[in-house]
């Protein structure tokens, strides 16, 4: 059973519009959500996270918001830009060796 | 500042033979990661190691062995390659404490098993 899921596996919008990444999990005892970028030939890399405690936070042009009772965070981007168009993973973890469980990631294309 | 680094980029085996994948950081980094990724999927774990002379089982372990001798290093084994190991693999290491320390990733090695 897959405790961490992106169910839209691409992702196309317009530059300077707001892309909107989600993901839904079912593990309760996750603390911590983070997202993670990722080009091709290259590793991902962190982007933003968020603690089970908070509902948001904000970075720059990228939010995450958590809805615990629904067990589901999305990743705003605002305003999209081409650089922008890569995988996007999001992954929970939980005081556990500092495990993460990844979702099979979002592929966002924004549009010039 | 090298980071994460995979060695080799590229590797591509015959069914049945051996090799070893290299991760090295330069973090000073307790927890070390390996992962694989399949097409459209996500990373999933295959073993991992919270310091030096470490190593436990991750989500797919099977068919792999790991050994951290070196707080630096972190090597991934395939003692016997089948093609379903064809795949890119990629290390990660992070710091340990609470779970929004992110984890830094190498670029990947792309393993490709006939």
């Amino acid at each position: 059973d897959q405790q961490v899921k992106q169910n839209s596996p691409s992702l196309s919008v317009q530059e300077g519009r707001i892309s909107i990444l989600n993901c839904d999990y079912t593990n309760s005892m996750f603390d911590y959500f983070l997202w993670y970028k990722k080009y091709p030939a290259e590793g991902p890399t962190f982007l933003i996270s968020i603690s089970s405690i908070k509902d948001k936070n904000e970075d720059g042009r990228f939010t995450v918001f958590l809805n615990k009772s629904a067990k589901h965070l999305s990743l705003h981007i605002v305003p999209s830009q081409p650089g922008d168009s890569a995988v996007y993973f999001c992954a929970a973890s939980g005081n556990n060796a500092g495990k993460s469980t990844f979702g099979d990631g979002t592929t966002l294309t924004v549009k010039p | 500042n090298a980071g994460v680094t995979q060695t080799p980029k590229f590797r591509v085996l015959k069914t049945g033979q051996s090799m070893t994948l290299l991760c090295a950081q330069d973090m000073n980094h307790e927890y070390m990661y390996w992962y694989r990724q399949d097409p459209g999927m996500g990373l999933r774990l295959i073993h991992y190691s919270v310091g030096e002379g470490t190593t436990a089982k991750g989500e797919v372990p099977d068919g792999y062995n790991v050994s951290r001798l070196k707080k630096q290093n972190f090597l991934l084994g395939l003692e016997s390659a089948a093609p379903s190991q064809t795949s890119v693999y990629f290390c990660a290491s992070r710091r340990p404490g609470q779970g929004f320390q992110p984890q830094h990733f190498g670029d990947g090695t792309r393993l490709s098993i006939l």
